[in-house]
């Protein structure tokens, strides 16, 4: 069974500050992919990274960065010195075919001026 | 290149109602996945069309159907409305061998009364 566990529902930060996003998955299989989005007020789902099981390099992009640990099982998201246009819902989500995802519940960001 | 879109973006109907929510692919995408975003559920799979064929369909009752075109515009129809399915339809699209990207549309808002 796959499963994504978001255990932040809420997070509120000052701008400038860092906060990081945790994410937890569940899966039996060997090869999986991990995937961010970002989901503004607007409704659409943004793309932001995907990560496959075998690629445990952390990833930076700009103000974002990414931490992939296969030994916990998490792949938790930084953004540093926060923005206020950060501030949407962020879901973490694994697919092991690539045409079928599994969400976690997301963390909505607010980002406090 | 133009992004996924969906019609309409908003709707209401009535309990017992079927409604027809439509999805553009991004042009030369051949995989579209729907998936309900409710408060409650978070984001879950539908299923998902290739080449006008159903590849994996998730968990939800027979009232929820879809099918693809030869364009690979894809419809996803739900029957006998009840009000929990008050939710919003995301599409997303992905190309064939371009693995697991998939670019979402912003929705169709649908509201059941």
């Amino acid at each position: 069974a796959q499963k994504v566990t978001q255990a932040q529902t809420e997070i509120s930060v000052v701008e400038k500050e860092d906060v990081t996003l945790d994410c937890v998955y569940e899966t039996r299989d060997t090869t999986y992919y991990l995937f961010w989005y970002k989901q503004p007020p607007s409704g659409e789902l943004v793309f932001l990274i995907r990560r496959n099981s075998f690629d445990e390099q952390n990833e930076i992009s700009g103000r974002y960065s990414w931490n992939f640990q296969k030994s916990t099982s998490s792949f938790n998201f930084t953004i540093t010195a926060s923005q206020v246009v950060d501030s949407a819902v962020y879901f973490c989500a694994l697919s092991r075919t690539g045409n079928q995802f599994y969400f976690g519940t997301g963390t909505s960001l607010t980002v406090i001026p | 290149k133009a992004g996924v879109t969906q019609t309409p973006r908003y709707l209401i109907k009535t309990r017992g109602q079927q409604v027809t929510l439509s999805c553009s692919p991004i042009s030369g995408h051949r995989s579209v996945s729907w998936y309900q975003q409710t408060p409650g559920q978070g984001l879950q799979f539908l299923f998902e069309y290739f080449s006008e064929t159903q590849r994996n369909k998730g968990n939800f009752p027979g009232r929820f159907s879809g099918r693809q075109f030869s364009n690979s515009r894809s419809e996803m129809n739900v029957s006998t409305l009840e009000l929990g399915d008050s939710a919003l339809y995301l599409c997303a699209s992905g190309q064939a061998g371009a693995l697991y990207e998939q670019y979402f549309g912003p929705g169709t808002r649908l509201t059941v009364t």
